[in-house]
């Protein structure tokens, strides 16, 4: 069985100073591992993925996140936050050996607030 | 390309009235996926569909069914709308099986069933 936690509803920065949402996940075998952002009214959007390779991933609008396998962890990260950063922001694993039907399975979501 | 497109946008129905929401997506993918969306519960998802006329249960399937008649359409239907199906509605797709990519979302429908 796979999950993933996301232990923070809710996430608060100031602008300029770094941002780190956090992930931990649970698979049989090796994950895949996405981040996606959600801004209000809207659909999910795809940020960034783990697949193999590097463990360090870089993605869309400035953000990066770090795969830990001893950890379990897939923390999302940005240097330096913006006020157009806040939005909720889901974590999802899949596990590769998972039969076929390759549904991923997405966390609770956090609220990221940054503050001008 | 349009991507993942919903229909509608918004609907207001009245407890036991039915209804069908519509997914289209112009990325020719194999796996189509609907879920719920409720505040403090993330992404649950209520079917899926890994190819044209073929359809499974996902997490929460109760009091909704689905069709996939055509590949780029994947259909959501509520036969008698209950105030717990009050919610907002997300369609996604992915390409095909064996790769990590990842799904591509629509834009919502907002359901609210009085």
């Amino acid at each position: 069985a796979q999950s993933v936690a996301q232990p923070e509803d809710q996430v608060n920065v100031a602008e300029g100073n770094p941002l780190t949402v956090k992930c931990t996940y649970s698979v049989s075998g090796n994950p895949y591992l996405f981040w996606y952002v959600q801004y209000p009214n809207r659909g999910l959007q795809f940020l960034l993925k783990y697949i193999t390779g590097d463990n360090l991933v870089k993605g869309s609008y400035g953000f990066e996140a770090e795969f830990n396998k001893s950890q379990t962890s897939f923390h999302l990260k940005k240097p330096s936050a913006l006020v157009s950063d806040s939005a909720l922001y889901f974590c999802a694993v899949r596990d590769p050996l998972t039969g076929g039907s390759y549904i991923p399975t997405f966390g609770r979501g956090t609220s990221l607030i940054v503050h001008p | 390309n349009a991507g993942v497109t919903q229909t509608p946008k918004f609907r207001v129905l009245k407890t036991g009235q039915s209804m069908t929401l519509l997914c289209a997506q112009d990325m020719n993918h194999e796996y189509m996926y609907w879920y719920r969306q409720d505040p403090g519960m993330g992404l649950r998802l209520i079917h899926y569909s890994v190819g044209e006329g073929t359809t499974a249960k996902g997490e929460v399937p109760d009091g909704y069914n689905v069709s996939r008649l055509k590949k780029q359409n994947f259909l959501l239907g509520l036969e008698s709308a209950a105030p717990s199906q009050t919610s907002v509605y997300f369609c996604a797709s992915r390409s095909s099986p064996g790769t990590g990519d990842e799904q591509y979302f629509g834009p919502g429908t907002r359901l609210t069933v009085t």
